[in-house]
């Protein structure tokens, strides 16, 4: 099944203890992406990648981190994790330009 | 910048009719993508329909489809023989060209559909 995967699903963690949210996906995309969705805010993209090794920041970059060794790997790192970083996040990926994008079901992540 | 605008925060509709949500949107950019996405309960994205800005024609997938005006910039979504299982946040979004290729989402509608 062509799909987005994300783990965890939910997270609660305390402020500056380093975290790792993994996306993978399996349809050779080239684009992927990782969103945070805020209430009143909506969805704002954090970093985004357009093939190996190549990633830029978002809107939002400040706090996160993100590696694209390989095509189908793009994770989320939170060196220092704070309580504003509270968030629902998504990771995303799209075949090429003008396609929409698929998303994995969200990563609920809580900092204290 | 690209924006998109979602007037109804809320709407509702009966089992087996039909519904509009609307979303208009700022570009000055020609070519260009619009998607509708539906997140249900489980808060998963769902991508409902996709539409390209140089095709006249509106999109349709089974139930849904779009009213697209590109001279007023108006992209809506009819649901028909709305289902339960309808029942969601639905955000109009628009794919920017180059660069970060992001979303951008209006702030969504939340439908309800009554038995």
């Amino acid at each position: 099944e062509a799909q987005v995967t994300q783990n965890p699903r939910y997270l609660i963690t305390v402020t500056g203890k380093k975290l790792t949210v993994t996306c993978s996906q399996n349809m050779n995309h080239e684009y992927m992406s990782w969103y945070r969705q805020d209430p009143g805010l909506g969805l704002r993209q954090i970093y985004y990648s357009m093939n190996v090794e190549v990633t830029d920041k978002g809107d939002v970059p400040e706090g996160y981190k993100v590696s694209r060794k390989e095509k189908r790997n793009f994770p989320l790192i939170l060196e220092s994790p704070s309580p504003n970083q509270t968030s629902l996040y998504f990771c995303a990926s799209s075949l090429s330009s003008g396609y929409g994008y698929t998303f994995g079901s969200g990563t609920r992540l809580t900092v204290v | 910048a690209q924006t998109v605008t979602q007037s109804q925060p809320e709407m509702s509709v009966q089992e087996a009719e039909t519904v509009t949500l609307s979303c208009t949107y700022d570009t000055s950019e020609s070519d260009y993508y619009l998607f509708w996405y539906k997140q249900p309960p489980s808060r998963q994205m769902i991508l409902v329909i996709r539409q390209e800005a140089y095709k006249q024609q509106n999109a349709t997938e089974n139930r849904f489809s779009v009213n697209f005006q590109k001279a007023a910039k108006s992209f809506s979504l009819k649901i028909s023989d709305s289902q339960l299982g309808d029942a969601a946040m639905y955000f109009c979004a628009y794919r920017t060209q180059g660069g970060s290729e992001k979303l951008v989402f209006g702030k969504g509608t939340k439908l309800t559909v009554n038995p």
